[in-house]
């Protein structure tokens, strides 16, 4: 596609329920980003991929955070038994190569855990 | 000591202001660094690199400190269109390669 897909744009969900966002990276990106911004706050770094394998896992705020990509391409990120404090947007960067270049982002998920 | 760390303004600034910004970073092997804008509920997008030999695109200035860590941005004749959260993102590991990360953004509010 043209830039990163993300989806759904909006997740409204109840405070236990487990929910997986989705990112599209930009064809031919290698490297995926997960970041999370709650509301008027800086990114949070939490996965990083090259390919399929996850080198930096290290920002996941607990095991309820987990994250995969699949033939080089998509990723979903799961959260289980989502809480409110996991309210925030969710947002995928996707790069060239696998040097910390230009990322892409896409225009995020708004996850509001009521 | 944070990893990226930017003071977050606001500041607020007329019309055709020059204004600077600093963002400085704790691990001194990284070596790519950047300056993203995020306009108001909206993704970052990448302005500008910053190159050790300094980079200037238009109004926009960037420069590198590495014997003091950090990097800055000017912004000469500020334009209301300027007006955003701007994001320094710094590569966590030594060289290129690995992730980016961002500070938490410094607001720039330019009025008329």
């Amino acid at each position: 596609g043209a830039g990163v897909s993300q989806s759904p744009s909006n997740k409204v969900t109840e405070k236990g329920k487990d929910v997986e966002l989705r990112c599209d990276p930009i064809s031919g990106h290698t490297a995926l980003y997960w970041y999370r911004q709650s509301l008027g706050q800086g990114l949070e770094f939490l996965i990083y991929f090259q390919g399929n394998s996850a080198p930096d896992k290290s920002g996941l705020p607990s095991d309820r955070f987990s994250a995969e990509r699949t033939g080089g391409s998509v990723s979903t990120l799961t959260i289980q038994r989502t809480q409110q404090e996991d309210s925030a947007v969710y947002l995928c960067a996707s790069s060239r190569q696998y040097s910390a270049e230009k990322l892409f982002f896409g225009s995020g998920t708004q996850l509001s855990v009521l | 000591r944070k990893e990226v760390e930017q003071d977050p303004g606001p500041f607020n600034v007329p019309e055709g202001a020059t204004v600077a910004f600093n963002c400085t970073y704790s691990n001194s092997a990284s070596q790519s660094f950047f300056w993203y804008r995020q306009d108001c509920r909206k993704e970052p997008k990448l302005l500008m690199s910053v190159y050790s030999s300094g980079n200037e695109d238009g109004r926009f200035t960037a420069q590198l400190n590495r014997a003091s860590q950090y990097i800055s941005l000017l912004i000469r004749d500020s334009k209301l269109s300027d007006s955003a959260t701007y994001l320094c993102a710094v590569n966590r590991y030594g060289g290129s390669q690995g992730n980016l990360i961002f500070g938490k953004g410094t607001k720039l509010s330019v009025k008329p």
